[in-house]
């Protein structure tokens, strides 16, 4: 079964301080691996897309990494700011089309000043 | 360049009424895609379009249907409308069918009253 699971749900962390966050994925064939940041009732944006032979992408203060081995996925936030307040959504894809995309459901990050 | 356009930004409807939503992909975007996010469930696959026909389709109800005109653009259309279907509908666009890289929208708020 094709499915994207991310831990934790929801986190909360000072403003300035480093946080990773977890995706486990089974997807296949798998094409690539996809983070996106979603803020509040706004449409998704991307930050990373690493194919199975990147282990790690930077995008400025996030850096995505990935294990294909073992279908791991972290995406790691370093000096947080308070605009980093959104959802970070993990998304497995399978390749051809956009139908085969699966996301996960979400890690919601919170920053507090 | 302008992004992907989706309107209305917020609807209120009242059960058993129908409801059309607008995407306006990227411009050169042929490739358009639709989704229900609800804070229960995640991002959910309603279908996707190519060349003004459906490609790929969910596991949602006949009730939701889509088109897509030779603009690019798309509508998505909810029949009988349930409480259920109070969700954001995010509309992405990418250049062609076999490109996944996914532009999103900032969606449609719906509200079933």
């Amino acid at each position: 079964k094709n499915q994207v699971e991310q831990s934790p749900q929801s986190l909360i962390i000072l403003e300035g301080k480093n946080c990773t966050l977890q995706c486990n994925y089974t997807v296949s064939p798998f094409s690539n691996l996809r983070w996106y940041k979603q803020d509040t009732g706004r449409g998704p944006v991307s930050l990373t897309i690493m194919t199975f032979s990147e282990n790690t992408k930077s995008n400025g203060r996030y850096t995505a990494t990935l294990d294909a081995d073992t279908k791991q996925s972290s995406l790691h936030i370093t000096a947080s700011q308070l605009s980093d307040s959104a959802s970070y959504i993990c998304v497995g894809d399978r390749g051809s089309t956009l139908g085969r995309l699966y996301f996960g459901r979400g890690t919601q990050l919170t920053v507090w000043p | 360049k302008a992004g992907v356009t989706q309107t209305p930004r917020y609807l209120i409807k009242t059960r058993g009424q129908q409801v059309t939503l607008s995407c306006s992909p990227i411009s050169g975007h042929r490739s358009v895609s639709w989704y229900q996010q609800t804070p229960g469930q995640g991002l959910q696959f309603l279908f996707e379009y190519f060349s003004e026909t459906q490609r790929n389709k969910g596991n949602f109800p006949g009730r939701f249907s889509g088109r897509q005109f030779s603009n690019s653009r798309s509508e998505m259309n909810v029949s009988t409308l349930e409480l259920g279907d109070s969700a954001l509908y995010l509309c992405a666009s990418s250049r062609d069918i076999q490109n996944t890289e996914a532009f999103f929208g900032q969606g449609t708020r719906l509200t079933v009253v």
